[in-house]
């Protein structure tokens, strides 16, 4: 089945400007988790979805971060007025529920602030 | 208490040889301790995974041994290959029951 899947794989843009990074989890995952990793770093957590519960969004960097999920399945981060410290890949997992381990990792989007 | 630390930070090991890549906790309350690991331009992957219950798990050539004790667990690949080469993560469930707390991450390079 398909795994994972995140659009785009690669976004460029300028300081200042809005963007929006989507993720298309496993089809019947009820989780999902988003995550940042800087070059050469771990993984930062950013935000968790879990079904139809308020989102855990203690890992969110700024008040520029936000992040949706709609009808329990796609989720789309939105970074507003860019910065180059935004510069990072951001990837998104989700797993079968909450508690279950296995987080399934998509590609993640490569974003390059200039 | 919420850290997890992973050494070393790169590692090259010739082909054959054992890798071992090691991580340190300080939570006793962890409860899960994955190791995932990561290809160039691809999201990480569950590699192998352990409870504290037990003081080993193996799969295939890829070993975890967990200390309890000594709040340690590590990853051993035995007969390393080239295609082994990546980027190793290991992590720990913290607190809450979905949130993992991850290692900063290994690269390995196997010589052929």
């Amino acid at each position: 089945g398909a795994g994972v899947s995140q659009s785009p794989s690669n976004k460029v843009t300028e300081k200042g400007k809005d963007v929006e990074l989507r993720c298309d989890p496993i089809s019947g995952h009820t989780a999902l988790y988003w995550y940042r990793q800087s070059l050469g770093q771990g993984l930062e957590f950013l935000i968790y979805f879990q079904g139809n519960s308020a989102p855990d969004k203690s890992g969110l960097p700024s008040d520029r971060f936000s992040a949706e999920r709609t009808g329990g399945s796609v989720s789309t981060l939105t970074i507003q007025r860019t910065q180059q410290e935004d510069s990072a890949v951001y990837l998104c997992a989700s797993s079968l529920a909450s508690g279950q381990d296995e987080q399934f990792f998509g590609p993640g989007t490569r974003l390059t602030v200039l | 208490q919420q850290q997890v630390k992973q050494s070393p930070q790169s590692l090259i090991v010739q082909k054959g040889g054992i890798s071992i890549i090691n991580c340190a906790y300080e939570n006793t309350a962890f409860d899960y301790f994955p190791w995932y690991q990561q290809f160039p331009g691809k999201g990480p992957a569950l590699l192998i995974a352990i409870r504290p219950d037990v003081s080993e798990k193996k799969e295939g050539r890829f070993t975890i041994s967990f200390n309890k004790s000594a709040k340690q667990f590590s990853l051993h690949i035995m007969d390393s290959q080239p295609g082994d080469s990546a980027t190793y993560f290991c992590a720990a469930r913290g607190d809450s029951n979905y949130q993992l707390i991850w290692g900063a991450g290994t690269k390995l390079i196997i010589k052929p």
